[in-house]
């Protein structure tokens, strides 16, 4: 199947540990993002990159570490999680241009307890 | 900077009922505009693609159209089923080489048997 993958789907950690959230892509794009969704279902975009290049850092705390090994992959690494952090985090592509749609992955869910 | 908002926040109908959601933006240099659906719990999945040179999308019972000059966009949905109960999102996507996009906050949708 073409999509977008992210994994893990749920995720409950302790504050002050450290974790990562991968996501992979076979859809052929060249652009790679990913969003935060908070309690009130609201979405903004963190980061972005283009061909393993960041493009967008939209002054999130440096505790979160975006990582692209190829244009196929772009995973999400948060140190030292707080309580805050907790919410719905989504990864998504499209490809470069005006006529690009975006493909979303399911989601990982993250509670810091 | 661009500002989605879409009205109402929520809407509740009979099944069989035609209607619409409304979506507004603050900047009309977009390159399209895409209209998603998220279930309870799930990710987002895309529904309709409008590019700024487009007037309307149409895909089975649902019809996107777009003004950019008014900031402007709507989904209609013919002959509403339960199945639609869901939570509908619209994001444009800004004329920057970023390609991010931009969300509204949605509207919840339930319609009843």
């Amino acid at each position: 199947d073409t999509a977008v993958s992210q994994t893990p789907k749920y995720l409950v950690t302790q504050m002050g540990n450290d974790k990562s959230i991968k996501c992979e892509q076979n859809l052929g794009h060249d652009t790679m993002y990913w969003y935060k969704q908070d309690s009130k279902k609201f979405l903004k975009i963190m980061f972005s990159y283009n061909n393993k290049e960041l493009i967008i850092n939209e002054t999130v705390p440096n505790r979160f570490s975006p990582k692209s090994p190829d244009k196929a992959h772009l995973n999400l690494h948060i140190n030292s999680l707080e309580l805050g952090d907790s919410a719905v985090y989504f990864c998504a592509s499209s490809s470069t241009g005006a006529a690009g749609g975006y493909t979303f992955g399911s989601g990982t869910r993250l509670t810091v307890v | 900077k661009q500002e989605v908002t879409q009205i109402p926040a929520a809407l509740s109908v009979p099944e069989g009922e035609n209607l619409v959601l409304n979506c507004s933006f603050t900047d009309s240099a977009i390159y399209n505009l895409q209209w998603f659906r998220q279930d309870p719990g799930k990710g987002l999945t895309s529904l309709l693609l409008i590019q700024s040179s487009q007037r309307e999308q149409t895909s089975g019972r649902l019809n996107a159209s777009l003004d950019k000059s008014s900031g402007r966009s709507t989904l209609y949905i013919a002959a509403s089923q339960p199945g639609d109960s869901a939570t509908y999102l619209c994001a444009v996507r800004g004329t920057g080489n970023t390609g991010k996009l931009i969300f509204g906050q949605g509207t919840t949708l339930q319609v009843k048997p």
